[in-house]
C-alpha cells in the first residue's frame, strides 16, 4: 500500500511568518510530487509541482524534494490569513496515473 | 484560463437510485480522472480514463461504477445503485499527459438518503 503521510495539524503561525509543511511517502519509485491547497468545501487547487531533487520556488512558495529521504516539503513565506487552508501533499508513482493524497495539514495564519 | 467544470454542484438521491455526475475536462487534456472525498477524509482515486477506455482503477471502483466519454467534451461517472456510503464529494480532474499536474473541477456533493 503506497502511503503519503502528513501531520494533520493544525499548524498555527503568525501573519508574516514562514509556514513549513512536511510530507513523507513510502513508494521509492515515486516520480511526481504536488502540493495542493484545499479550502473547506472546495476542490484541491494546485500550488506547485516538483519532479527532481532540490528546491523549486514560485513567489512566496518553495517546494523541497529529497528522494533519498522520501520527503517533500512546502515553505510559505510571509504567511497571510488567506493562506489558512488545508494543504494536501500528493504523489504520483512511476507507472501509475493515479495520484495518492495525504490527509492534509491544516494551516492557520493568525492576524 | 481553462478550467474543469462539473455539474451538478449538489445532488441528493435515494438509496438504490442511479446517478450520473458530469464533467467537462480542459479541452486539450488527454487524461481524465474521478476522485472522491468523504467528509473529513482524504481525497481518494477512483478511476483514470485515456483514449476512450479505463486505464487504471482503484478497489473502490467496483461494478456499480462506470465512466463514459459520450461525446468530445463530456466525461461522466455513473453510480448504478447508490448506497449510503457513496455520500461524498466527487471531483473530476484532467491532465495533459501521464504523471503531469492534474487540475480539479469544483466537485459534485452527492448525498444519498
Amino acid at each position: 500500500q503506497k502511503e503519503v503521510e502528513q501531520n494533520s495539524g493544525p499548524l498555527s503561525v503568525p501573519e508574516g511568518a514562514i509556514a513549513s509543511l512536511n510530507c513523507t511517502y513510502s513508494d521509492r519509485v515515486s516520480q511526481s510530487f504536488f502540493w495542493y491547497r484545499q479550502y473547506s468545501g472546495k476542490s484541491p487547487e494546485l500550488i506547485m509541482s516538483i519532479y527532481s531533487n532540490g528546491d523549486k520556488e514560485d513567489g512566496r512558495f518553495t517546494a523541497q524534494l529529497n528522494k533519498a529521504s522520501q520527503y517533500v516539503s512546502l515553505l510559505i513565506r510571509d504567511s497571510q490569513p488567506s493562506d489558512s487552508a488545508t494543504y494536501l501533499c500528493a504523489v504520483n508513482s512511476g507507472g501509475y496515473q493515479k495520484v495518492t493524497f495525504g490527509t492534509g495539514t491544516k494551516l492557520q495564519v493568525i492576524p | 484560463e481553462p478550467e474543469v467544470t462539473q455539474t451538478p454542484s449538489h445532488q441528493v438521491t435515494q438509496m438504490g437510485q442511479e446517478v450520473i455526475l458530469r464533467c467537462v475536462p480542459i479541452s486539450n487534456h488527454l487524461y481524465f480522472y474521478w476522485y472522491r472525498q468523504i467528509l473529513g477524509q482524504k481525497v481518494e482515486f477512483l478511476v483514470s480514463f485515456y483514449n476512450n477506455e479505463i486505464s487504471e482503477k482503484s478497489e473502490i471502483f467496483d461494478d456499480q461504477f462506470s465512466v463514459e466519454r459520450p461525446d468530445g467534451s463530456n466525461f461522466t461517472l455513473k453510480i448504478r445503485s447508490t448506497k449510503l456510503e457513496d455520500s461524498a464529494m466527487y471531483f473530476c480532474a484532467s491532465s495533459p499527459g501521464v504523471q503531469e499536474t492534474q487540475y480539479f473541477g469544483p466537485g459534485t456533493r452527492l448525498l444519498v438518503l
